[in-house]
């Protein structure tokens, strides 16, 4: 298995607050990956990055930043959650060959 | 922008029977295409790829060809088992020198009953 680690797995916020995900790499992947997931819309693209400090949004990023400060470590942060944000999160990694690795998966409940 | 579309389900078979799960997409230049597979309470696995026209991916019985002239890559399977309920996910990957931003389809709930 891809060594991909999310982290927390599970968690409980209010309304407001800053929240803040990691995804963590042992591949030395280039492209990372960060993705909500919601009944009836599958995957949709927050945010990737193509290297260190080089990030890009996706469809889906209004209220969410990312940071790539080493190449390990991807870093989803929701500045001010809110309930649209409850979601289950996924984190990918991939290299040349553009096949992705997934995590297990960040499921976040804002309340 | 690059999309994938579809087929809606969830879609529901006896065992043994014939699946096809529909996949188009609109992209710009030549990417590459995936199926991935969801088992319940865990996150997508890389089930077959093909990455230029024409090309056949294949694994556990799957199969898609990447069909350039339709912008196509339908799922298949000529006998599915009750083991093979899951969300089917269709995604294409911008080249790299595009990118190499990597997006799915909705994704496709499958349930084969015994």
């Amino acid at each position: 298995d891809a060594g991909i680690t999310q982290s927390p797995r599970h968690k409980v916020t209010e309304t407001g607050t800053p929240v803040t995900l990691r995804c963590h790499q042992t591949e030395n992947h280039r492209y990372m990956y960060w993705y909500r997931q919601d009944p009836g819309h599958g995957l949709r693209l927050i945010h990737y990055s193509y290297g260190v400090k080089d990030t890009d949004k996706g469809e889906v990023s209004d209220g969410y930043s990312v940071s790539r400060s080493k190449t390990e470590d991807f870093l989803l942060t929701l500045e001010s959650a809110t309930s649209s944000q409850t979601s289950v999160y996924f984190c990918a990694i991939s290299g040349s060959n553009t096949e992705a690795f997934f995590g297990q998966g960040t499921r976040l409940t804002v309340v | 922008g690059d999309s994938v579309t579809q087929m809606e389900g969830p879609v529901t078979l006896s065992e043994e029977a014939f699946l096809t799960i529909n996949c188009t997409y609109t992209a710009t230049g030549y990417p590459s295409l995936f199926w991935y597979v969801q088992y319940p309470g865990e996150g997508l696995q890389l089930l077959l790829k093909a990455t230029k026209a024409d090309d056949k991916g294949s694994n556990k019985g799957f199969e898609a060809t990447y069909r350039k002239e339709t912008t196509s890559f339908h799922l298949e399977k000529g006998s599915v088992q009750v083991s093979d309920s899951a969300v089917y996910f269709c995604a294409l990957s911008v080249p790299q020198n595009q990118g190499g931003k990597l997006i799915f389809g909705q994704g496709t709930e499958l349930s084969v009953k015994p």
